[in-house]
């Protein structure tokens, strides 16, 4: 059970734009920054998206963050068959007073 | 650029201690106003940050692990380690070490490449 929520899959075609969602509370989302990563089968996860809506230099403009209240959200524009991946969102709680991370969403790219 | 990678055995026995290595390049682990964090994923699940050490001494661990782990930092050999005590097979899992950027950040870059640690007789 984590304690950011992620919806476990999403899918869309070439060209198409996704969104991912990532659920949390007052502790964690709505008072600190949320963090994406991009975690291809086999590879270590890489920082997509940091401080809520930053592109971390050489990843694609393709990619963007959002939040409001306690949700954040990536979305990912025309899509790629590459994109194909599990994305996690990551963000820091007061209660536990430690970075969490939401349980992954698995994108399939039709 | 400050590139990381795990290291330790790949096997330990149920109740020892699994201990790993994070060897740092590309910087000195001693000038670096950085956390210095360790992740882990058990297969086919998601990521659980285990802990952190900032500052050469200052350590931060998740509560629910807190009472099995150690870290610790070498900065004459430019590293910091894990120790995991009394593991059982729910500890299996690949572990990674990560850069973390803040106090109150959820920010991991870099990450290491990542180690797997299976925990069986």
């Amino acid at each position: 059970q984590s304690v950011l929520t992620q919806p476990p899959s999403v899918s869309g075609a070439p060209r198409q734009r996704v969104t991912i969602s990532c659920s949390g509370s007052s502790s964690n989302i709505e008072n600190n920054a949320v963090n994406w990563y991009q975690q291809v089968p086999g590879k270590a996860p890489k920082l997509l998206i940091y401080y809520d809506d930053l592109l971390p230099s050489g990843v694609s403009d393709r990619f963007s963050g959002s939040k409001s209240g306690t949700s954040g959200s990536l979305a990912i524009s025309g899509l790629q068959p590459e994109d194909e991946a599990e994305y996690y969102c990551a963000a820091w709680d007061d209660s536990l007073n430690g970075p969490v991370f939401g349980g992954g969403t698995k994108l399939t790219v039709l | 650029q400050l590139q990381l990678q795990e290291s330790g055995p790949g096997l330990v026995k149920p109740s020892e201690t699994l201990s790993l290595t994070c060897s740092v390049s590309g910087g000195s682990i001693s000038r670096s106003s950085y956390y210095w964090a360790w992740i882990r994923q058990p297969p086919r699940k998601g990521l659980e940050w285990i802990g952190d050490i900032y500052d050469s001494g200052s350590t931060y661990y998740n509560p629910s692990l807190k009472s099995r782990i150690t870290i610790s930092v070498d900065t004459s050999n430019n590293r910091f380690s894990l120790n995991l005590y009394s593991v059982t097979a729910a500890d299996t899992a690949v572990y990674y070490c990560a850069i973390r950027d803040g106090y109150n950040s959820g920010r991991f870059d870099p990450w290491g490449q990542g180690t797997l640690v299976t925990v069986s007789s």
